[in-house]
């Protein structure tokens, strides 16, 4: 079936750094959507993307969807303690349904004052 | 509007016993959900159901039972827990909009549960 991986699994950065977290799947993916958790929260959903090449600002995040929609990473400019958490990708399972939702198995930002 | 709502927040089961996690959501949602989140591996999705008396399984579906006798309610049966079965479990709910095509899911603040 459809598996959907992200790099790095953890990223230590320094308050004001830039921050990037790359999702790959085996299989093409009608949309792809973004999710962050807080530790000991629950994920809250960030953004969608759906056409190829699309990108997508949210004031320091920039979300962009390959051309093959196959991959999709997240951007953070200029990092800030209240980033801290983990960012999954989820698509999904195609060709099986639209309905099932895959998420990826996460990378956790850690942002040093 | 409350949003979802999951309880109970904790629970302790011994091997065996069974128990239902309760999950509603109040958004008149037809898509509702149940991840499991373990340590380094994401949410991994056990069942989902598109509407009313509809269910389908997900990756790690054995188990688990579920039902959708209503929109706004999609408990999650434990039918014989194992300590395997300890996770911290999230039922979330989406509307539907165009051809099949979920939306944005929102989350419950999770069950932590502990099977010794």
């Amino acid at each position: 079936g459809q598996q959907v991986m992200q790099i790095p699994q953890y990223q230590h950065v320094q308050e004001g750094e830039d921050f990037t977290t790359y999702c790959n799947s085996s299989t093409t993916l009608s949309n792809i959507q973004w999710y962050k958790q807080r530790p000991g929260g629950h994920p809250v959903f960030l953004i969608q993307l759906v056409k190829s090449g699309e990108v997508k600002k949210q004031k320091r995040l920039t979300f962009q969807f390959g051309e093959a929609k196959k991959n999709s990473s997240l951007h953070i400019t200029a990092t800030q303690t209240t980033d801290v958490g983990t960012y999954f990708c989820a698509g999904p399972q195609l060709p099986a349904s639209y309905d099932k939702v895959i998420f990826g198995p996460g990378t956790s930002l850690s942002v040093i004052p | 509007n409350a949003g979802v709502t999951q309880t109970p927040k904790f629970q302790v089961l011994k091997t065996g016993q069974s128990m239902t996690l309760q999950c509603a959501q109040d958004m008149n949602h037809e898509y509702m959900s149940w991840y499991r989140q373990d340590p380094g591996m994401g949410l991994r999705l056990i069942h989902y159901s598109v509407g009313a008396g509809i269910t389908d399984q997900g990756e790690v579906p054995n188990g688990y039972n579920v039902s959708r006798s209503t929109t706004e309610d999609f408990p999650l049966r434990l039918l014989s827990a194992a300590p395997s079965q300890t996770s911290v479990y999230f039922c979330a709910s989406s509307k539907r909009s165009g051809r099949s095509l979920t939306d944005t899911q929102y989350f419950g603040p999770g069950t932590r549960l502990t099977v010794l």
